[in-house]
């Protein structure tokens, strides 16, 4: 079973950093284009930042330039998002979700998300 | 960036009936025939589902009621027969600028 299991979500104040995981099974996660959507309480979803299947190419939502790096580890079949700089508005639902493929294609399997608290 | 903008932005539909819902891209996601545009649906509480990729294209599993359409920067899905297992919100998403990927603002369904 293709399976996505996110941890590493928390109560954070705003300024802190945190790091999300990802842990994969059931697929060969080196075959795919990885990515993280975000969804604030009430709200849609947002894209946040994606990932080849090598490493090689990352894009990163506006909001989160500059702030948030995505990396992988298919040795370990986990993705990782390190969060800097938080923001009340940093406050979500994280979710992990697989690309159809390695590269341009949509998301078909995704976690039940990591939740994240910006606050004071 | 692109921008993908949905509408209507709620509705109600009764059972039974059909639910059209559009999307708008700020850019054309159509590529080598191919449109770069999927649906979601998510149901309260749970992840989203993918329905339809390339704009047409129903995923294993997915009942025949949903049908997607369009191309270029106008697409739509619609909903026949709507049952009551269909109540969600429903998004647009293009993957045509990956690794820039981005959704509509999502369309919340109800039974009328």
């Amino acid at each position: 079973e293709v399976q996505l299991v996110e941890s590493g979500g928390d109560l954070v104040q705003p300024g802190r950093s945190l790091r999300l995981s990802c842990t994969a099974s059931g697929f060969i996660f080196d075959d795919f284009a990885m990515h993280w959507v975000r969804q604030a309480p009430g709200k849609g979803l947002e894209w946040v930042s994606g990932i080849t299947w090598n490493g090689a190419t990352v894009g990163y939502a506006d909001s989160v330039k500059g702030r948030f790096t995505i990396s992988r580890d298919n040795a370990r079949n986990s993705l990782y998002l390190q969060m800097n700089s938080l923001r009340d508005e940093d406050t979500a639902l994280y979710y992990c979700a697989k690309a159809w493929s390695g590269s341009a294609t949509p998301f078909d399997t995704w976690g039940q998300g990591t939740l994240v608290t910006v606050s004071s | 960036d692109i921008v993908m903008t949905q509408s209507p932005d709620s509705l109600a539909v009764s059972l039974g009936g059909r639910a059209t819902i559009n999307c708008k891209s700020s850019r054309s996601v159509l590529f080598s025939s191919k449109d770069y545009l999927a649906w979601y649906q998510q149901k309260a509480g749970q992840p989203p589902k993918l329905l339809i990729s390339w704009a047409s294209t129903r995923e294993s599993g997915v009942p025949d009621r949903f049908s997607g359409s369009g191309s270029g920067t106008d697409f739509t899905l619609t909903i026949s027969d709507l049952q009551a297992e269909d109540v969600a919100v429903y998004y647009c998403h293009q993957y045509y600028s990956t690794p820039l990927n981005t959704f509509g603002q999502g369309t919340k369904l109800e039974i009328k």
